[in-house]
């Protein structure tokens, strides 16, 4: 069946460093691929997505590119600030149309100023 | 961006009672909800798709006389877990689908509900 195994936490980062979660997934057929983040305290916001090979997901400076070959899908950000402190799930949606989401098991991020 | 509720955010029961989760999309309205069951440091494990009108559809090991789902209204679908016993302590969270252009549909998510049993 379909998974998705993304770098385990904690990462704790300093103010302006460069992030990188990494994300592999394994699945059949050609699946979307997304990044969730979850606040302290509140449900799972959409990131980013990538529904093709090659398609790079961008937002909020944070970034990710569909790499078939690779399996991978891994997130990427310049400068992380404190406000990133957050857990990021990695999920990919299998071929279909049954929306049907498979998680990793997240990454805590810390971001000290 | 769409807003989706869970109440309550938190629930301690006795074992052997029956406890009610509801999930409500705010401002939009979803035919299809889905449920899903966080362990501490796991990932979200898909319980069941809920369907507007028509009976859920439960993944692979979810009883389903166990977790009842209820999608009574476009927006409002409700978890009950019945008989709860100590290992059913768990973080529930719903999602409910926003239908978009284009096959753009979005899941958004609730915060999540903290059952614990005693």
């Amino acid at each position: 069946g379909d998974s998705v195994t993304q770098m385990e936490g904690p990462v704790t980062l300093s103010e302006e460093a460069f992030l990188t979660i990494n994300c592999t997934y394994t699945a059949t057929g050609y699946p979307s691929l997304f990044w969730y983040v979850q606040y302290p305290g509140e449900g799972l916001q959409l990131l980013l997505k990538a529904t093709k090979a090659d398609d790079k997901g961008s937002n909020k400076g944070f970034e990710a590119t569909y790499r078939k070959e690779t399996t991978s899908f891994h997130l990427e950000k310049g400068s992380v600030q404190v406000s990133d402190s957050a857990v990021y799930f990695c999920a990919l949606e299998g071929g279909g149309s049954n929306y049907k989401l498979t998680f990793g098991k997240g990454t805590l991020l810390t971001v000290n100023p | 961006g769409a807003v989706v509720s869970q109440h309550p955010s938190r629930v301690i029961c006795k074992s052997g009672t029956s406890v009610k989760i509801e999930c409500r999309s705010l401002d939009f309205q979803a035919t299809t909800m889905f449920w899903y069951r966080q362990f501490p440091k796991q990932s979200l494990m898909l319980m069941a798709t809920s369907n507007e009108g028509s009976k859920a559809t439960y993944e692979q090991g979810v009883e389903k006389d166990k977790f009842l789902i209820n999608h009574a209204s476009l927006t409002l679908s409700t978890l009950t877990v019945t008989s709860a016993h100590p290992e059913d302590s768990s973080f529930y969270i719903c999602s409910a689908l926003r239908p978009g252009p284009s096959s753009t549909d979005t899941q958004y998510f609730g915060p999540g509900t903290r059952l614990t049993v005693l």
